[in-house]
């Protein structure tokens, strides 16, 4: 099956600075790749995702890079702010699946 | 309209006992998906249901687990005989199918002592 790899595990930023999340998969079918943030207490809410046919997306102060070749895709954020402060996870679906396997999260402190 | 919603939002149970979880998914959404999140961990599959095909199970961590959906609409995640190493945030997601975007309810907290 599908396996996902996600790192770094922690990432603190100061605010201003830009973080780069990074997560590799396995399955060369995989076709569909959303990211979450999840805050305290809540459950995780997409935030962007990207499909196989693109090499990028952006929205605002997030964009998400796709390399299918390498098989792996990023995710950065821009003058983050404390409010970005949350867990990160990355997924990906394989082509004809419903099912999002997720790498374990990525905790993002933006310090002010 | 509504997201979806999950009931209780904590559950604190005795070893040994059975419990119940509920999730009320997004109207309309034919997929619904739980998932399980320990402390620090990362979100690990449970089950899920599509329509009316039989359910994807892989991911039950033992017997002691089971889920039903009923009316394609409310399922309840049951496990029974509950250990302390079920403790965890359990969460159920739905979508309208493949390959579209899953939305999360806020979860159930369960705390087995």
């Amino acid at each position: 099956g599908e396996n996902v790899e996600q790192h770094p595990s922690t990432l603190s930023v100061q605010e201003g600075d830009s973080a780069v999340i990074k997560c590799t998969y396995s399955d060369s079918a995989s076709n569909y790749f959303p990211w979450y943030k999840q805050e305290l207490g809540k459950g995780p809410q997409l935030i962007i995702d990207i499909r196989s046919n693109v090499g990028e997306k952006k929205d605002q102060r997030i964009a998400v890079t796709l390399n299918k070749t390498a098989k792996h895709f990023s995710l950065h954020i821009t003058e983050t702010q404390p409010e970005d402060s949350a867990v990160y996870f990355c997924a990906a679906i394989r082509g004809g699946s419903y099912i999002p396997t997720f790498g374990r999260g990525t905790s993002l402190i933006v310090h002010p | 309209g509504a997201g979806v919603s999950q009931s209780p939002s904590n559950k604190v149970t005795e070893k040994g006992k059975d419990v119940e979880l509920r999730c009320d998914p997004i109207s309309g959404h034919t997929a619904l998906y739980w998932y399980r999140q320990s402390l620090g961990q990362g979100l690990e599959f449970l089950i899920y249901f599509q329509g009316n095909s039989a359910p994807d199970k892989s991911g039950l961590p033992s017997d002691r687990f089971s889920a039903e959906r009923t009316g394609g609409s409310v399922s309840t995640l049951t496990i029974q005989r509950t250990q302390q190493e079920d403790s965890a945030v359990y969460l159920c997601a739905s979508s309208f199918g493949r390959n579209t975007e899953a939305f999360f309810g806020q979860g159930t907290r369960l705390t087995v002592v």
